[in-house]
């Protein structure tokens, strides 16, 4: 099976930075994915990991290490519009099914 | 226009009613995928298909029925509803090229009264 642990909120100031952690344990591993979705919205892609490291995308970066099961979602100069619930996911083994954590709701204030 | 479509996007039903929400897409993606989303749940996987007449369970497939005759299509039955499947009902479809990275349609949000 496959447990995936984010924090269920988090609040930062705008310009600033936020790092969002996710843990996972699961019986397979083919990927992790992180989405952003706004409220009454669809989810939208935002980053992929799959080898350990770094991967940066403009103001937003993810990292990754399979040896600890842990990954992050880190948010630079923090805009209003980041304001939204942030959604880890790990593909299995197999490459097929996605599994997501809870989400961890950003509230960005002024 | 290319993508993924959800019909309806808003339904109300009663208790013991079917109810059958349709997915479409036109990327000719070979995986696709039913969750649902609850607050404090996230998003759950129902059910998720790796080609046509290929079907899987996910993580909460008690209640709901998939078909996958066409790569297109994946409706998602809810053969007697029950107040507990009211939801959001997110469909996705993605290929295995790249990152594999799923894309979402706009939700169907259902009410079982």
């Amino acid at each position: 099976g496959q447990n995936i642990d984010q924090p269920t909120e988090m609040t930062a100031t705008e310009g600033a930075i936020v790092q969002i952690n996710c843990t996972y344990q699961t019986s397979g591993f083919n990927g992790l994915f992180w989405y952003q979705q706004h409220a009454g919205e669809a989810p939208t892609f935002l980053s992929y990991n799959v080898l350990d490291g770094l991967e940066e995308k403009g103001r937003f970066s993810s990292f990754l290490s399979r040896s600890k099961g842990y990954s992050y979602l880190l948010l630079k100069e923090l805009q209003m519009k980041d304001s939204a619930s942030y959604l880890c996911a790990v593909r299995d083994k197999y490459g097929g099914k996605l599994i997501f954590g809870q989400g961890t709701e950003l509230s960005v204030k002024p | 226009d290319a993508g993924i479509t959800q019909s309806p996007r808003y339904k109300i039903t009663e208790t013991g009613r079917q109810v059958t929400l349709m997915c479409h897409q036109t990327w000719s993606h070979s995986y696709m995928f039913w969750y649902r989303q609850d607050l404090g749940h996230g998003l759950r996987l129902i059910y998720y298909s790796a080609a046509a007449d290929i079907t899987d369970k996910g993580e909460v497939p008690d209640g709901y029925v998939v078909s996958r005759s066409k790569t297109e299509n994946f409706p998602l039955t809810l053969e007697s509803a029950t107040r507990s499947q009211t939801s959001v009902y997110f469909c996705a479809s993605s290929d295995r090229t790249n990152t594999g990275e799923l894309f979402f349609g706009e939700g169907s949000r259902l009410t079982v009264l």
